[in-house]
């Protein structure tokens, strides 16, 4: 069964603290790998997709990698208003292509 | 810019009630998707269409109906609403196939009493 599995649950930082965020993920064929972004009380922004091994995409301060195995979110001297939950998802790419998503991190960026 | 809308933010409703939740988007997106989110439990996809007037049970079905009869417009309905079906409820929608990813629209906070 195809699953994705992120860590940490909770990441508490201090500003300009940098860390990574995992994703990874157990999937027949990977067609993609997405992240989003979910403040309080709102739905999930796209952030980035990855489709193969070895790329990478950055927006400021995030960084996405992507292995064969697994993605880290790197985040690079954050500020509070990184704060928020990070949702990855993967698609298989099946006929149409449910993602399956992973339960996110929660992220706290500390002044 | 691409947009998924919901139409309330904020509901509360009676035990018992029947709930409509509509969703519209104006990306001419083939696939629409119903989720519920609860903390600790993640995103749970409750049913999708990949077209008009067709639609798929995701892994949660239960209690829920959907109804698309028009490309841009998805509803969920709760046919007679409970209170363990307080969540915050996300529509999303896609191209066929996803290769793109979703479009979230903000979320529907409902709370049954």
């Amino acid at each position: 069964e195809d699953q994705v599995t992120q860590s940490p649950e909770a990441l508490r930082l201090q500003e300009g603290e940098s860390s990574s965020l995992n994703c990874s993920y157990t999937v027949s064929g990977l067609r993609g790998l997405f992240w989003y972004r979910q403040d309080p009380g709102k739905g999930p922004e796209f952030l980035f997709t990855l489709y193969s091994a070895g790329e990478e995409k950055e927006k400021e301060r995030l960084k996405a990698t992507l292995t064969k195995k697994e993605s880290f979110l790197h985040i690079t001297a954050p500020k509070p208003e990184d704060s928020a939950t990070y949702l990855c998802a993967v698609w298989d790419g099946g006929s149409q292509g449910n993602l399956i998503f992973g339960k996110g991190t929660k992220l706290s960026v500390k002044p | 810019d691409v947009k998924v809308t919901q139409s309330s933010r904020y509901l509360v409703k009676r035990t018992g009630e029947k709930v409509f939740l509509e969703c519209v988007q104006d990306m001419d997106h083939e696939n629409m998707f119903w989720y519920r989110q609860d903390p600790g439990l993640g995103l749970r996809l409750i049913y999708f269409s990949y077209d008009v007037k067709m639609k798929e049970k995701g892994d949660i079905p239960e209690g829920y109906s959907v109804s698309r009869e028009k490309k841009e417009r998805f509803s969920l309905i709760l046919e007679s609403a409970s209170t363990n079906q307080t969540s915050m409820y996300l529509c999303a929608s896609s191209s066929s196939p996803a290769g793109s990813g979703y479009t979230f629209g903000s979320g529907t906070r409902l709370t049954v009493v």
